[in-house]
């Protein structure tokens, strides 16, 4: 069956610093993946998606993500962390129609002063 | 202007009670979506309607009635409300359903509270 695992409910980081949230799926055909994000209170936002085009995949407000099939991950870093990064992440996989998106359980990312 | 808008924003009731929750779309797109979050943060899909035809009902209670009057409109109506129903309810919709690749749109989520 196809899965999203999402490693860390929770990683905080300091101001300035790099940030990783992990991905990991599991799909028996080509998936197609995503992150959003979602800010308190809000509704979910795509941050950037993959589409097969190209391994490395560049989002908005500065992050990326990066498919590796041979570990089938598909984690999501930015450089700098802002304060206003601070959301919840979720990672999906999609594998057969746009109707048939799977989240992963979410991460919430703290971004520290 | 607001692509996906839910109301209310917010309800508390009690249980047993039968509500509605309001969703409408203004991107055109053809297919939408009902997904509820539960206190963990876990979404989780539970309709679709693609031009008004359900596509997807994933294993939810009869109480759940999914309604779509137009493409650009589904409600979601619940009857006799229960403590396990309190969660966020989150419309979404994309431009067909069909393309795997496609973006989903979200709206700002209703907060739900049973009593």
């Amino acid at each position: 069956a196809q899965s999203v695992t999402q490693l860390g409910s929770h990683v905080s980081v300091s101001e300035g610093a790099l940030v990783l949230l992990r991905c990991n799926y599991s799909s028996s055909v080509p998936p197609y993946l995503f992150w959003y994000v979602q800010y308190p209170n809000q509704g979910l936002q795509l941050l950037l998606k993959y589409t097969s085009a190209a391994t490395l995949v560049k989002g908005i407000n500065g992050f990326e993500a990066e498919f590796k099939k041979s570990e089938t991950s598909f984690h999501l870093t930015k450089p700098s962390a802002h304060m206003s990064d601070a959301a919840e992440y979720f990672c999906a996989v999609s594998y057969s129609s746009a109707s048939k998106i799977i989240f992963g359980s979410g991460t919430r990312l703290s971004i520290r002063p | 202007d607001t692509a996906v808008s839910q109301t209310p924003k917010y309800l508390v009731t009690q249980m047993g009670n039968d509500k509605s929750i309001k969703c409408e779309q203004n991107l055109g797109h053809d297919t939408m979506y009902w997904y509820k979050q539960d206190s963990k943060k876990f979404l989780k899909i539970m309709f679709s309607y693609n031009n008004k035809e359900l596509i997807i009902n994933e294993t939810v209670p009869n109480r759940f009635s999914p309604k779509s009057p137009d493409k650009a409109h589904l409600n979601l109506h619940i009857n006799s409300l229960e403590l396990g129903d309190s969660a966020v309810y989150f419309c979404a919709s994309s431009q067909s359903g069909l393309a795997v690749e496609e973006t989903q749109y979200f709206g700002p989520g209703t907060r739900l509270l049973v009593l």
